[in-house]
């Protein structure tokens, strides 16, 4: 059963850490998104990779944040130095780069920065 | 640019009681449209999608059509479950302007009362 694996599940951490998140795509997908879901703000894209390359990642602040995909099984999403306005949940989600097809989502990391 | 717009929630129903969820959505090409769902605590998965004009899709008694004069995809189910509470999210990817990046509404929250 393919699916998007994110670890960790839940994260809490103090304010100034460095906070490090990582997704395992669906074998086989050159898609990644890396998205975050608050109450205010609702879905918002952070970033998106194709074939590893960052294709758009215009919704991340520069700052602080910052996305790579070392090789095709991985990719990390990172914060540093954190802040509590970051708490959120973060998802990623993968696809396989053909028309009309979907976004597999993980089950998102639950981010609390005190 | 592309966007979608859905109907504000939360939404409460009683079980068996007829739901309909309002999408309309910009777009300058030809995009895909899709639902989501999603679980308390759990990602995203795809209820179901079109990616024609006229298109039904359908899955597990939800339904909704691709309507390009009227720009919509409204979600409905003639009769809802307890299980069905959830959030629904309305989105388009439009292949041919931005590969498969999909765009989300806002999500809308129901809840089904017995």
């Amino acid at each position: 059963d393919a699916r998007v694996t994110q670890t960790p599940r839940d994260k809490v951490t103090e304010m100034g850490q460095e906070v490090t998140m990582r997704c395992q795509p669906i074998l086989g997908h050159n898609t990644v998104f890396w998205y975050r879901q608050t109450m205010m703000q609702g879905l918002e894209l952070l970033a998106y990779f194709r074939n590893r390359a960052p294709l758009d990642d215009s919704g991340m602040p520069k700052d602080r944040f910052s996305a790579e995909m070392p090789d095709a099984t991985l990719a990390t999403l990172k914060i540093q130095p954190s802040e509590p306005r970051d708490s959120a949940v973060y998802f990623c989600a993968s696809a396989s780069g053909q028309a009309n097809t979907e976004a597999f989502f993980g089950q998102g990391t639950r981010l609390t920065v005190v | 640019g592309n966007s979608v717009t859905q109907m504000e929630g939360p939404v409460t129903l009683s079980e068996e009681a007829f739901l309909t969820i309002n999408c309309t959505y910009t777009a300058t090409g030809y995009p895909s449209l899709f639902w989501y769902v999603q679980y308390p605590g759990e990602g995203l998965q795809l209820l179901l999608k079109a990616t024609k004009a006229d298109d039904k899709g359908s899955n597990k008694g939800f339904e909704a059509t691709y309507r390009k004069e009227t720009t919509s995809f409204h979600l409905e189910k003639g009769s809802v479950q307890v299980s069905d509470s959830a959030v629904y999210f309305c989105a388009l990817s439009d292949y041919l302007t931005s590969y498969d990046k999909v765009i989300f509404g806002p999500g809308t929250s129901l809840s089904v009362i017995p």
